[in-house]
């Protein structure tokens, strides 16, 4: 089945720089790349995601790049803020074909010091 | 439109019993599935339902089980519950249907179970 890796698994920043979490995934037949953002005691939320058909997408200061040859994918976040703090987790799917089975990678838990 | 709603929100058991944990999905939204999270595990998938039907299943033991209702409600049920169960569970739903390009999951805020 699929495994996904996520690095760093902590990640401290200072308010205003940039931030960038790294995943891998095993399976090549994966197509489907969301990243989630969960805040204590709360549900994932989804902030970005991309298709395998694409290799950059970007949403104001949030941007995620793929790279299928290498199979890794990465989320960049510019000009970051204290509200960015939280843990951040990608996953990887394969979208058509019917149902819905996301694996996750292990989290990031970024956190944003002013 | 309202999000995933899940019930209850925390909930303590001991072992040996069995527990039923319900979600409601977002309104149109047809497909639910079922998440564990736990700090050493991560976030795995249990199952999903897709118009009343197991559509997908991931590794866990008969002990987890679920069903979907005709309105799109889902249930997860977990019996004879070990200290191991303890968790937070997850439901996300989403459109479902077959053949569509992004068929985005959208998580409720879980229920915490704690087994004693």
């Amino acid at each position: 089945g699929e495994n996904v890796e996520q690095h760093p698994s902590t990640l401290s920043v200072q308010e205003g720089d940039s931030a960038v979490i790294k995943c891998t995934y095993s399976d090549s037949a994966s197509n489907y790349f969301p990243w989630y953002k969960q805040e204590l005691g709360k549900g994932p939320q989804l902030i970005i995601d991309i298709r395998s058909n694409v290799g950059e997408k970007k949403d104001q200061r949030i941007a995620v790049t793929l790279n299928k040859t290498a199979k890794h994918f990465s989320l960049h976040i510019t000009e970051t803020q204290p509200e960015d703090s939280a843990v951040y987790f990608c996953a990887a799917s394969r979208a058509t074909g019917g149902g819905n089975k996301l694996t996750f990678g292990t989290g990031t838990q970024l956190k944003v010091e002013l | 439109k309202a999000g995933v709603t899940q019930t209850p929100r925390y909930l303590i058991k001991t072992r040996g019993q069995q527990v039923t944990l319900s979600c409601s999905p977002i309104s149109g939204h047809r497909s639910v599935s079922w998440y564990q999270q736990t700090p050493g595990q991560g976030l795995q998938f249990l199952f999903e339902y897709f118009s009343e039907t197991q559509r997908n299943k991931g590794n866990f033991p008969g002990r987890f089980s679920g069903r979907q209702f005709s309105n799109s409600r889902s249930e997860m049920n977990v019996s004879t519950l070990e200290l191991g169960d303890s968790a937070l569970y997850l439901c996300a739903s989403s459109l479902g249907a077959r053949g569509i390009l992004k068929d985005t999951q959208y998580f409720g805020p879980g229920t915490r179970l704690t087994v004693l």
